[in-house]
């Protein structure tokens, strides 16, 4: 099944805690995107990637860190978790590009005490 | 700076009846306008924009956008408690990404 696999999907952790959510998508796309959910603020665009190695600053990139080593994969890190980043986190991901109709994983709860 | 604005951000309706979702935006060099359904988790992808004055449909719903007045709409006839969900209006532009609304949040009571 084409999917984007979001984990973990639910975490609680502490202040300052390192911690990398993992995506992996197994439709070959080219392009993948973070985006955070918080209520009255819509998807917010954290970091994106047109390809391998190939990485760029969405809106909100403050305190995340992403790499992509692999076409597949694109992890997000928070090195220093802080409570203002407890939010729903989306993986997505399209074939060439933003513009184009994104697959999002289930999204993964995280909860910064 | 980009910007997409959807109104009304809440909506409740009785079933059956028809809803008028809007979505507005002012996004450098467009590409596209989506739609998206959010029920509790991941959205999921009803239609994709390009050309204007085209309609977009799938069963009771259906979606048009206008380019000149840079805004879209997305109505829903005969709507039904399933309905019920955030509908997300997102524009395709440069810099390679998705602008997100803040979304509709749409109740249909039975």
């Amino acid at each position: 099944e084409a999917q984007v696999t979001q984990n973990p999907r639910y975490l609680i952790t502490v202040t300052g805690k390192k911690l990398t959510v993992t995506c992996s998508q197994n439709m070959n796309h080219e392009y993948m995107s973070w985006y955070r959910q918080d209520p009255g603020l819509g998807l917010r665009q954290i970091y994106y990637s047109m390809n391998v190695e190939v990485t760029d600053k969405g809106d909100v990139p403050e305190g995340y860190k992403v790499s992509r080593k692999e076409k597949r994969n694109f992890p997000l890190i928070l090195e220093s978790p802080s409570p203002n980043q407890t939010s729903l986190y989306f993986c997505a991901s399209s074939f060439y590009s933003g513009a184009n109709v994104l697959t999002f994983g289930a999204g993964s709860r995280l909860t910064v005490l | 700076e980009d910007k997409v604005v959807q109104s009304p951000l809440s909506l409740v309706v009785h079933e059956g009846d028809t809803v008028t979702l809007n979505c507005s935006y002012e996004v450098t060099n467009f590409r596209s306008l989506l739609w998206y359904k959010q029920e509790k988790k991941a959205p999921t992808f009803l239609f994709m924009l390009t050309s204007s004055g085209i309609e977009k449909k799938s069963g009771r719903l259906s979606s048009i956008l206008d380019k000149k007045e840079l805004f879209s709409i997305l109505n829903i006839t005969a709507t039904q408690t399933g309905d019920s969900a955030v509908y997300l209006c997102a524009v395709g532009g440069g810099a390679q990404k998705l602008v997100f609304g803040q979304g509709t949040r749409l109740t249909i009571n039975p």
